[in-house]
């Protein structure tokens, strides 16, 4: 079955320590996106990426980092630089069809500092 | 991108048509209107888009007014599974750099 998958469901940090968020796309998708969701808010775009080795920042980057060594993978780091962290974590990815960009979405992670 | 308005909240019984509506007054030519449902602490989900054609496909129908200022999303036979926020998105073609803006979205309550 293609589609997006992201591990954990569930992440538990402690203040001051680094995570990573994993993104996995079977869908041979050229971009890959992650959002920020805040409960009862709209999504904000943190980071995409149009193509391997390639990533640019979206509307609430600071305190995030990214890579794109692989085409299907677009792992997510949320550095102890992010004052807020908490929050629903989505990724994304896309490929143009049909005259444009459809997004696809993962399951999401939830990520709770404690 | 065009704003949209959708009402905040609607309910429908189960097995019946949901029809939900967006206004997009401020759009362009080349902007299309998607449609994605949220079902609580899931991602979201795709489930339609069109630029001026009516579509259709196994999940939905949308219905784009012939002045393309507003649409209709309709769930021909809605089911308890399909209770969900619903976002109308207005978005232009970026290349794949395009974020997608989600709004508040309609709140749908299907009822037995």
């Amino acid at each position: 079955d293609g589609g997006i998958t992201q591990s954990p469901k569930y992440l538990f940090r402690k203040e001051g320590q680094n995570v990573t968020l994993s993104c996995e796309q079977n869908l041979n998708h050229d971009a890959m996106y992650w959002y920020r969701q805040d409960p009862g808010q709209g999504l904000r775009l943190i980071y995409y990426s149009q193509i391997v080795n390639d990533f640019q920042k979206g509307d609430i980057a600071e305190g995030y980092s990214v890579s794109r060594e692989k085409k299907e993978s677009f792992p997510l780091t949320v550095t102890s630089a992010q004052k807020n962290p908490t929050a629903f974590y989505l990724c994304a990815s896309s490929t143009p069809e049909r005259g444009t960009d459809t997004q696809y979405f993962g399951p999401g992670t939830r990520l709770t500092v404690l | 991108d065009a704003k949209t308005t959708q009402p905040p909240s609607m309910d429908c019984a189960e097995g019946r048509a949901a029809n939900l509506p967006c206004n997009h007054s401020t759009i362009s030519g080349n902007e299309y209107v998607y449609w994605y449902r949220q079902i609580h602490s899931q991602g979201p989900q795709y489930i339609i888009h069109g630029l001026k054609n009516n579509e259709t496909n196994e999940m939905a129908s949308l219905i784009i007014t012939e002045d393309r200022k507003s649409s209709t999303l309709i769930l021909p036979h809605a089911t308890l599974r399909d209770t969900a926020v619903y976002y109308c998105i207005v978005r232009a073609f970026y290349n794949q750099g395009g974020k997608l803006i989600f709004g508040q979205g309609t709140e749908l309550s299907v009822k037995p």
